[in-house]
């Protein structure tokens, strides 16, 4: 098993660029995070699901999309990137049973926006 | 923001001692999760424990948590240099859905 993967491993944007980052897992788990970590300020939850078809908001959501359209695959989307949204960015999944497991994290996505 | 801290924010030991780093948070919890990151890497769960747990161990590692202090610490044991990495808690919201890491502690352990 791959575990958690992320599509690029790196990338750099200019401001007002889009993209989209691609985090897949293959344990058929329910729940599917996307955070962010800057240093000093630990990780941060942008936007997650708890299943196919279904998204939320966390801590940080505003100018990040996502989908979750099928079960193994949560797509981050930037529809207009700015400096502020350089940062590495890890998603993470987890079987279900609320809080009672835990979470499997990707390698991260180190992405800067000139 | 419900985001915990860990306390300290770096701490370097020699090979064989024992580590011990806190973490504090803000809001009732079900439980609480403990993470080791290497440089470079995503994070790997360590262990977890439940709000209604005081102590819990895994190997080399102890955990304790103190709900009343809304704190927690993680103890390892007779250090290698390989525990060199950044450590963070973790706690979950009343749902249990979504998690709230805190800004890690920097553990160096020097051969």
């Amino acid at each position: 098993n791959a575990g958690v993967t992320q599509t690029p491993k790196f990338r750099v944007l200019k401001t007002g660029q889009s993209m989209t980052l691609l985090c897949a897992q293959d344990m058929n788990h329910e729940y599917m995070y996307w955070y962010r970590q800057d240093p000093g300020m630990g990780l941060r939850l942008i936007h997650y699901s708890v299943g196919e078809g279904t998204t939320a908001k966390g801590e940080v959501p505003d100018g990040y999309n996502v989908s979750r359209l099928k079960k193994q695959n949560f797509l981050l989307g930037l529809e207009s990137a700015a400096p502020s949204q350089t940062s590495v960015y890890f998603c993470a999944s987890r079987a279900g049973l609320r809080g009672w497991n835990e979470q499997f994290f990707g390698p991260g996505t180190r992405l800067t926006v000139l | 923001s419900q985001q915990g801290e860990e306390d300290p924010q770096a701490l370097s030991i020699q090979e064989g001692e024992n580590a011990t780093m806190n973490c504090s948070y803000k809001t009732s919890i079900n439980n609480l999760q403990w993470y080791r990151q290497n440089s470079g890497r995503g994070l790997v769960h360590l262990i977890l424990i439940r709000s209604n747990e005081r102590e819990k161990h895994s190997g080399r590692l102890r955990v304790t948590l103190d709900t009343s202090k809304k704190s927690s610490s993680l103890l390892i044991t007779a250090s290698r240099a390989a525990d060199t990495a950044s450590y963070f808690c973790a706690t979950d919201a009343s749902l249990g859905n979504q998690f709230y890491f805190g800004t890690g502690t920097s553990l160096t352990v020097i051969p």
